[in-house]
């Protein structure tokens, strides 16, 4: 699985929209961007995923680059729950069973 | 409400001693995994099952083994537990390998 580079942390205030960065410029043309969010405490949890089109669900918005090689998680209106440390992950479709977790980054939503 | 369950919530072990960290989820989901996390290593996976009645290893499978005997349930036991075992550990399942991987709340164990 290509390797991910993310900011070790971000602080965003409540109410505004959070922009997390990935760089993946290793990613191949079959690996997907995963996105997962760790709130203290508990278990990772899945937001979104994506191969190349943007993607967009109830809890996020990912936006990948043309080349693939970054892209980025929006929270579109931030609130004090979404502090967590967000995992940008790059992954094979279709085989591979492990998620491999890097040091992602720490959001810290403030009021 | 669908899930995942892991039990027990904590547990302080005496070395040498086994144990069993169970894992059950309800969502009918093919596979399931257990991760290790541990300060400054992240996540890493230990055995996953991509079905029932099969297992693999991860890269971390030493000192633990696993069975797949049913759907729901995955279970994750140390033989004989020995400190470096402290960790927190994470139930997960996916409805297949290759999808996204639902996780369970965690075990933290002491191993003394």
């Amino acid at each position: 699985d290509a390797k991910t580079t993310q900011p070790p942390s971000m602080d965003c205030a409540e109410g505004r929209a959070a922009n997390l960065p990935c760089n993946h410029s290793t990613i191949s043309g079959n690996e997907y961007v995963y996105w997962y969010r760790q709130i203290h405490s508990q278990g990772p949890q899945y937001i979104i995923h994506g191969l190349k089109n943007n993607e967009t669900n109830e809890m996020a918005s990912l936006i990948i680059t043309e080349d693939r090689k970054s892209s980025t998680l929006i929270l579109p209106h931030a609130t004090l729950r979404d502090t967590a440390v967000y995992y940008c992950i790059v992954r094979l479709t279709g085989g591979g069973n492990k998620l491999t977790f890097g040091t992602g980054t720490q959001l810290k939503v403030e009021l | 409400i669908a899930g995942i369950t892991q039990a027990p919530t904590s547990q302080i072990l005496a070395a040498g001693r086994r144990m069993t960290l169970r894992c059950t989820q309800d969502m009918r989901h093919n596979a399931m995994y257990w991760y290790r996390q541990d300060l400054g290593l992240g996540l890493r996976l230990i055995h996953y099952s991509n079905t029932a009645g099969t297992t693999g290893k991860g890269e971390v499978p030493d000192g633990y083994s696993v069975s797949r005997a049913n759907t729901d349930d995955f279970p994750l036991t140390l033989a004989s537990a020995v400190p470096s075992q402290t960790s927190v550990y994470f139930c997960a399942s996916s409805r297949e390998p290759y999808n996204e991987q639902f996780f369970g709340p965690g075990t933290r164990l002491t191993v003394l």
